[in-house]
């Protein structure tokens, strides 16, 4: 099993531009997480899926967040337009049940300049 | 992780035991878990734990959890250089979720 697997490793745009970072969870994984780490605020989590629905977006920060799950092997985090705020390490997860833990991808470094 | 507490710093020798500690809120939690993250990677599960058990042991980890105080611990013997990472305690809250805390990075001294 590859694992999570998350792309790009690294992004860097300028101010305005749209980004997009892209998850493929484990299979059979039915849940997926998007998370964001910073310095300043650590761990936050952004929004879940659960097959491939939305469950739970309250903690996408602003309109210019937007995520998808068109099927149960991907998954994009978009933002449009980027801010230099936005600068953090995006990771993707999943989950298989209850009590397994999480599967973190490598994550996305993105810097927006 | 504002409902999980760890301390954000440890500095040990290396060859003798590492103890991080964490606090946690949600006493109905089932499953507790220690993550480890090096520089530029994501976060790796170490091990976890169900709520109705006092330790774990698993090589050179040994987890113990105290209900009553809410208090969980994760010990590492023998700390090499390649444990220098962040760890990160987690409690399974609901609905799939865990909740993290900040992280306790641990630096391993010659």
């Amino acid at each position: 099993d590859a694992g999570v697997i998350q792309s790009p490793r690294h992004e860097v745009t300028e101010m305005g531009q749209e980004v997009t970072l892209r998850c493929k969870p484990i299979s059979g994984h039915d849940y997926l997480f998007w998370y964001r780490q910073t310095m300043m605020r650590g761990l936050e989590l952004l929004i879940y899926f659960n097959n491939n629905v939305p469950i739970d977006d309250s903690g996408m920060p602003e309109d210019r967040f937007s995520a998808k799950m068109p099927n149960a092997s991907f998954s994009t985090l978009k933002i449009q337009p980027s801010e230099p705020r936005d600068s953090a390490v995006y990771f993707c997860a999943s989950i298989a049940g209850t009590g397994y833990g999480y599967t973190f991808g490598s994550g996305t470094r993105l810097t927006v300049v | 992780g504002e409902d999980v507490e760890q301390s954000l710093f440890l500095s040990v020798r290396e060859g003798d035991s590492s103890v991080i500690n964490c606090t946690y809120t949600d006493s109905s939690s089932t499953y507790l878990y220690w993550y480890k993250q090096e520089p530029g990677a994501g976060l790796q599960l170490l091990t976890y734990i169900f709520s109705n058990m006092d330790m774990k042991q698993d090589q050179r980890l040994t987890v113990l959890l105290n209900k009553k105080d809410k208090h969980l611990s994760l010990r590492i013997a023998d700390t090499q250089t390649g444990d220098s990472a962040i760890y990160f305690c987690a409690e399974w809250v609901d609905d799939y979720k865990l909740s993290f805390g900040a992280g306790t990075t641990v630096t391993v001294r010659a």
